[in-house]
């Protein structure tokens, strides 16, 4: 089956600092990716996407690059503010095996904490 | 309107009492969801409606009962739910085929049993 491996954290950085969450995936086929931000008592954000291998998906100064070969979706950002404070789900998306919609399945997510 | 709405936001009710969930998207989706998420863990599928028919039921109890009335709304009929069933329910709506189907999240409804 599918899954998403992601570092749990909390990870906690300074304002400004490089941010890098690890996501990793196993999937039968050829997912398209994604990456979610929830903010404290709110639903899911969708940040951003990619559906095929080197595709670069980016949104508010982050970015991550769909790898088949590592079968990776790494969450990067080169200076993130106290705002950026969250927790950050990866997810993958296949087609069901009847041919319609299937759910997202998600890594565990990261809690993001950023210090003034 | 790439919006989906949830009501009620906050939602207290006993063991023994019937309610309802309620969703709805303006986007022209065809598949709508229910995820289920405990604090501190990502969402879990419950339901997946596709073409307002169920299609996907991850061996959610009979105590939970959605409905699509039509392609805009989601129901979620809740009856002699536990205390265990307190957690954040999401609905969500993607275009049901092609594309990269992404998911658009309502805010959610915070759910308590008592």
């Amino acid at each position: 089956g599918n899954s998403v491996t992601q570092m749990e954290g909390p990870v906690t950085l300074s304002e400004e600092a490089f941010l890098t969450i690890n996501c990793t995936y196993t999937a039968t086929g050829y997912p398209s990716l994604f990456w979610y931000v929830q903010y404290p008592g709110e639903g899911l954000q969708l940040l951003l996407k990619a559906t095929k291998a080197d595709d670069k998906g980016s949104n508010k100064g982050f970015e991550a690059t769909y790898r088949k070969e590592t079968t990776s979706f790494h969450l990067e950002k080169g200076s993130v503010q106290v705002s950026d404070s969250a927790v950050y789900f990866c997810a993958l998306s296949e087609v069901a095996s009847g041919g319609g919609a299937d759910g997202l399945t998600f890594g565990k997510g990261t809690h993001l904490i950023i210090q003034p | 309107d790439t919006e989906v709405t949830q009501t009620p936001k906050h939602l207290v009710m006993g063991m023994t009492n019937k309610k309802s969930l309620k969703c709805e998207q303006h986007m022209g989706h065809r598949a709508m969801y229910w995820y289920k998420q405990k604090a501190k863990k990502p969402p879990e599928l419950m339901f997946v409606y596709s073409y307002e028919k169920l299609s996907i039921n991850e061996s959610v109890p009979s105590r939970f009962s959605p409905e699509c009335p039509n392609s805009s709304l989601l129901n979620l009929h809740l009856h002699a739910l536990q205390p265990e069933d307190s957690a954040l329910y999401l609905c969500a709506s993607s275009q049901e085929a092609g594309g990269s189907r992404e998911q658009f999240f309502g805010p959610g409804t915070r759910l308590t049993v008592l």
